[in-house]
């Protein structure tokens, strides 16, 4: 059963970079599609962005200037980092899979998700 | 960008009644439609992909219908561990999540 497993700072201040890491196990890297999402109360649920195994990937528009997502497929493990973070940027951040059923958007693995607070 | 909306937002329901909860796309978007379910704490579950296809795993009592811009999440016979918040999700580009919609016990 693939587990993934979000680990990062839960407090960050306004205008830094997030960073977050997810790691997973269980199952490979190789041949899937890995997406951060992130959910809050004004926002809901909102896809950030995936990277392929291959090494490319694809933003959503709204935040593809301050989004990058790399891959360690050694480590089994992808990245998220957000920068100039503002307050609105507080939310429960997920890591996720897709790539199994039919689009790079059909999420079938989920992590259990980490808050990150942006504050001073 | 596409716009998912569900209705109702939020409903109350009984053990055993029929649940039917909807979601329109502000533009078409084929049979990619996607529904999860989400409890207090969670990460969201998949239930349904493509609009229609049961995800392994999730009982029967789940189904989905529909294509283009309007999409039906129903629930056959309603148990105790199905109140949770319901999403659509449009699969078709970025991924767009509906609002959400609560099912509470009545």
């Amino acid at each position: 059963q693939v587990q993934l497993q979000e680990s990062g700072p839960g407090l960050v201040k306004p205008s830094e970079t997030l960073s977050l890491t997810c790691t997973v196990s269980g199952g490979s890297i190789i041949s899937y599609y890995w997406s951060w999402i992130r959910q809050s109360p004004g926002k809901g649920l909102e896809w950030l962005g995936y990277i392929y195994y291959s090494g490319s990937t694809n933003y959503n528009p709204s935040l593809k200037s301050r989004v990058i997502i790399s891959l360690d497929a050694a480590k089994n493990q992808f990245s998220l980092k957000l920068s100039s973070v503002t307050a609105a940027d507080t939310a429960v951040y997920y890591c996720a899979r897709a790539g199994a059923l039919i689009t790079p958007w059909d999420f079938d693995f989920w992590g259990q998700g980490t808050l990150v607070t942006v504050s001073s | 960008d596409i716009q998912m909306t569900q209705s109702p937002s939020s409903l109350s329901a009984s053990v055993g009644d029929r649940v039917t909860i909807t979601c329109r796309a502000s533009q078409t978007i084929s049979g990619y439609l996607n529904w999860y379910q989400q409890k207090p704490g969670k990460a969201p579950k998949l239930l349904i992909y493509a609009a229609s296809s049961l995800q392994s795993g999730v009982p029967s009592r789940f189904s989905g219908s529909g294509s283009g811009t309007d999409f039906t999440l129903t629930i056959s016979s309603l148990q105790p561990e199905d109140f949770a918040t319901y999403y659509c999700q449009q699969s078709s580009s970025t991924g767009t999540f509906g609002q959400g919609t609560k099912v509470e016990i009545k």
